[in-house]
């Protein structure tokens, strides 16, 4: 079954800093996947997404994600973070076998420091 | 767009009483999901429908969930009797037909059963 692991449940980052949020996926077959990220009391917000074409996908708010094959992993990144960016990312898959099932990870808590 | 809309945003009832959360996914959009979230198990898929018609029920915990989706701009989830382990977030997620894959979320009701 496919499964989505998304390492460490809190990040905690100064404003200004590097942010960089983990994921990898179990899949014998690249499917498509995603970001989403939810700010407090909301529903969640579509950041990105990667869908076989570029391996880096840039998203909305200055995010960026890199798709890597051999490491299984589609890491979200950020060069300088920004308070407004505190917030809970979730990393999502769709399996190639589902043309509608999102599989989520565990979702990471962003903590962003002044 | 006025995105995905559920209402109420919050609601309070106590262990017993019937429950009915309600949805208008995005115009045009043909696929519709339902989904649960808790601290405890993340986000679960509770339910999908696909023009309307459910194709994917096995996410609901039990009997005493239900779910209908009388036309394409409206939809359901009920819960009679509810119980205070139904307190959780749940929101309402929609999808484009084709080879649309990414979902759009509504702000979610939060419910409390006491």
């Amino acid at each position: 079954a496919q499964s989505v692991t998304q390492l460490g449940s809190h990040v905690s980052v100064s404003e200004g800093a590097l942010v960089l949020l983990r994921c990898n996926y179990s899949s014998s077959v690249p499917p498509y996947l995603f970001w989403y990220v939810q700010y407090p009391n909301q529903g969640l917000q579509l950041l990105l997404k990667y869908t076989s074409a570029a391996t880096l996908v840039k998203g909305i708010n200055g995010f960026e994600a890199e798709f890597k094959k051999s490491e299984t992993s589609f890491h979200l990144t950020k060069p300088s973070a920004h308070m407004s960016d505190a917030a809970e990312y979730f990393c999502a898959v769709n399996p190639m076998d589902s043309s509608y099932k999102l599989i989520f990870g565990s979702g990471t808590r962003l903590l962003v420091r002044p | 767009d006025a995105g995905v809309i559920q209402s109420p945003r919050h609601e309070v009832t106590e262990m017993g009483q019937e429950v009915t959360l309600r949805c208008k996914p995005i115009s045009g959009h043909n696929s519709l999901f339902w989904y649960r979230q808790t601290m405890m198990r993340g986000l679960e898929l509770l339910i999908y429908f696909n023009n309307n018609v459910p194709i994917d029920d096995s996410g609901m915990p039990e009997d005493r969930f239900s779910a209908k989706m009388p036309n394409a701009s409206f939809s359901t989830l009920k819960i009679q009797p509810s119980e205070p382990r139904d307190s959780a977030v749940y929101f309402c997620a929609s999808k484009a037909g084709g080879a649309s894959y990414e979902q759009y979320f509504g702000p979610g009701t939060r419910l409390t059963v006491t």
